[in-house]
């Protein structure tokens, strides 16, 4: 069966500070891959998305990036964290892009505090 | 783009329906989605429309009009363990974009 990871929980970072969130895939391959922002009380931001090895497509431009150096692997970036990067992130993954397995299914989540 | 749309808050009576409305404008459209976040958590989905029509799943029911971008969900016989979040998620291409979520409140 496919899983999810995602690390770490919760993170305190300081301004100024770089970011590396890291999210891996088991039991699929070729997977489309997600990176999603929620602030409190607010829906999910698409930040990134990425269909395959190396592909990343950016939705919304700010100080975060995205790499998918492995099939499996997605990372999200920050070299100098913002107080406005607070909040609580989500990875997710689907496979294909039609029918029912496009269903995307989310990591546990990352809540980040940048204080 | 996408443009989904969707209340941001309903309040029901344990036992009663609630139906949660979501209208969207997307460039390609390969399916919705809803799916529940309890506060805190990770969303966890709930149903899937790609045809017109009602889909049910138990106390769950989600209904979808291609023509009109206009899907809801319904949550018949409701508990105490329903007041959540509900993201309505629109998939294009490739990108899965959600609504900003409709916060459920059931009271007894």
């Amino acid at each position: 069966s496919q899983t999810i990871h995602q690390w770490p929980a919760t993170l305190v970072q300081p301004v100024g500070s770089p970011l590396s969130l890291e999210c891996t895939v088991e039991g699929t391959s070729n997977p489309n891959l997600y990176w999603y922002r929620q602030a409190a009380g607010r829906g999910l931001q698409l930040l990134f998305y990425s269909v395959g090895i190396g592909q990343i497509s950016s939705e919304v431009p700010q100080n975060l990036s995205a790499s998918r150096p492995q099939d499996r692997q997605f990372i999200l970036s920050s070299k100098k964290l913002l107080l406005s990067d607070s909040g609580f992130y989500l990875c997710a993954w689907s496979g294909g892009t039609t029918g029912r397995n496009t269903e995307a299914f989310f990591g546990q989540g990352t809540r980040l505090t940048v204080v | 783009g996408q443009n989904i749309d969707q209340p941001t808050e309903m309040t029901a009576t344990e036992g009663a329906i609630v139906q949660i409305n979501c209208t969207y404008q997307t460039s390609g459209f390969n399916g919705l989605f809803w799916y529940q976040q309890h506060a805190g958590e990770a969303p966890t989905f709930l149903s899937y429309n790609v045809l017109d029509g009602l889909e049910e799943k138990g106390r769950f029911s989600s209904f979808l009009s291609r023509s009109k971008g206009y899907s809801y969900l319904l949550l018949k016989e409701l508990q105490m363990k329903d007041s959540a979040s509900y993201l309505c998620a629109v998939k294009g291409d490739y990108k899965l974009s959600f609504g900003a979520g409709t916060t459920v409140t059931v009271r007894a």
